[in-house]
């Protein structure tokens, strides 16, 4: 079945960077993307970006564009999202959820990683 | 960038009623348009996608409809279970953006 199983919980100090693994499998990686979602507590989903295996692109939004990189190892099916410059206002759970490779219109998120938090505190 | 604005951000109802959300863009998103659905603490379960089709394994009281600007998630009738936060988002293009979510609450 398809899964994808995220890096566990993360304390950091402000400043500091945070990577977030998604390890995926029962699918062909290499035919998808990844988007990756924030949440911050008590709120709601916010759209981070996403990196297509397919080819390579990425799209960031502009809040995170200079402060997210988001890369993918194919030879272990695992997804990456580093967040730099964490402020105490990052402090949520980041998920992870399979993408389209190419154009956002093929789907939405079907499949979801059961989520990261990361808490930014000095 | 489009905008996504949900209708109500709250709204208490009881078993058995029927509720309609609704979601509204700042522009044109043809069918692209899926809702999800989040209890606390868990990951969001994606109900409906391409406005309309109903994901395997939800139940039939759960329908959208709408294209264009407007679109509406309705529960036919409401059960125990139904009661969390329900956000639309639009895959029509990049960035890719969520409503602000409709936290429906127990009367």
């Amino acid at each position: 079945q398809i899964q994808l199983v995220q890096s566990g919980a993360e304390v950091k100090k402000p400043g500091a960077s945070v990577k977030v693994s998604c390890r995926t499998s029962g699918f062909t990686f290499t035919s998808y993307g990844i988007s990756w979602v924030r949440q911050a507590p008590g709120q709601g989903l916010e759209w981070m970006g996403w990196i297509s295996v397919y080819n390579g692109d990425t799209k960031y939004t502009q809040e995170f564009e200079g402060r997210v990189t988001m890369t993918t190892d194919t030879s272990t099916s695992t997804a990456y999202m580093e967040l730099r410059s964490l402020r105490s206002d990052d402090t949520a759970v980041f998920f992870c959820a399979r993408a389209p490779p190419t154009v956002p219109t093929l789907f939405a998120f079907d499949h979801w990683g059961q989520g990261t938090l990361v808490t930014v505190s000095s | 960038d489009i905008q996504l604005t949900q209708s109500p951000s709250a709204m208490s109802a009881s078993v058995g009623d029927r509720v309609t959300i609704t979601c509204r863009a700042s522009q044109g998103i043809s069918k692209y348009l899926a809702w999800f659905q989040q209890k606390p603490g868990t990951v969001p379960k994606r109900l409906i996608s391409t406005a309309s089709s109903l994901e395997r394994g939800v139940p039939s009281r759960f329908s959208g409809s709408g294209s264009g600007t407007e679109f509406t998630l309705t529960i036919s009738s409401l059960q125990p279970e139904d009661f969390a936060t329900y956000y639309c988002l639009q895959h029509n293009s990049f960035p890719l953006t969520f409503g602000q979510g409709t936290k429906l609450e127990i009367k």
